[in-house]
């Protein structure tokens, strides 16, 4: 099974600054057909996870431009910057290019 | 508007069955692979199951292989988790999702 590795676990962060979360994989998520399936999404308390970036660096409809994706091969990031307070939760990384599919254990977002 | 609505869960016993029921609406219901994600209390996020558009392609994470069944029924727009032999480890928050797209969830708890 593919290992998701996300950091920190927890990160502290002041209202309009910017943060970097890490996803790693234990192999790499570039599927047969090239694309590479790595998702990001935000639990905000209570909620259901929602989608943000899929594919590594597409944002989802109607998430804002303050976050962006990056990376290739085992190595992700997301980039939230000039945070807000709508944007603390736990985001997860999830990895669909193989079966099982597997999550990240997260990484808790909270105000310094 | 994309909308997945989980129903089916409870409480049950340990060794019991239990059926959960996802319907959806405002998409294309045959068009899309569908997924089972759980989420035990106050835990991270574990891909159950997931099964292709026209239910050719189905698998399983290796807790569930052998007690869980996925289905869908395109007809009636439905997605199924049929769960057998359920153990106090299935106690979870149960997601049907769309990979971009998750239902609110459903509780099941196994206890005796």
């Amino acid at each position: 099974d593919v290992l998701m590795t996300q950091t920190p676990v927890s990160l502290p962060v002041s209202l309009g600054g910017q943060v970097s979360l890490s996803c790693r994989s234990s192999q790499s998520l570039v599927h047969s057909d090239g694309n590479t399936y790595l998702h990001w999404y935000l639990q905000k308390p209570g909620q259901s996870p929602q989608l943000l970036i899929y594919r590594v660096s597409n944002r989802f409809s109607g998430v804002p431009d303050r976050f962006s994706g990056s990376g290739s091969g085992t190595d992700f990031t997301l980039k939230i910057s000039r945070v807000e307070p709508e944007d603390l939760g736990v985001y997860y990384c999830l990895q669909s290019t193989h079966f099982p599919n597997t999550f990240g254990a997260g990484t808790k977002l909270e105000l310094k | 508007e994309v909308q997945l609505v989980e129903s089916g869960g409870g409480l049950v016993q340990p060794g019991r069955s239990l059926k959960l029921s996802c319907v959806a609406s405002g998409f294309s219901f045959s068009n899309y692979g569908m997924n089972w994600i759980r989420q035990a209390p106050g835990t991270g996020l574990e891909w159950v199951a997931s099964i292709s558009s026209g239910s050719s392609y189905i698998y399983y994470a290796e807790t569930v292989k052998g007690r869980f069944t996925i289905s869908r029924d395109n007809a009636k727009n439905t997605l199924y988790l049929q769960m057998t032999s359920l153990r106090s480890e299935d106690t979870a928050l149960y997601y049907c999702t769309r990979t971009d797209y998750w239902g609110q969830g459903v509780m099941v708890t196994v206890s005796s």
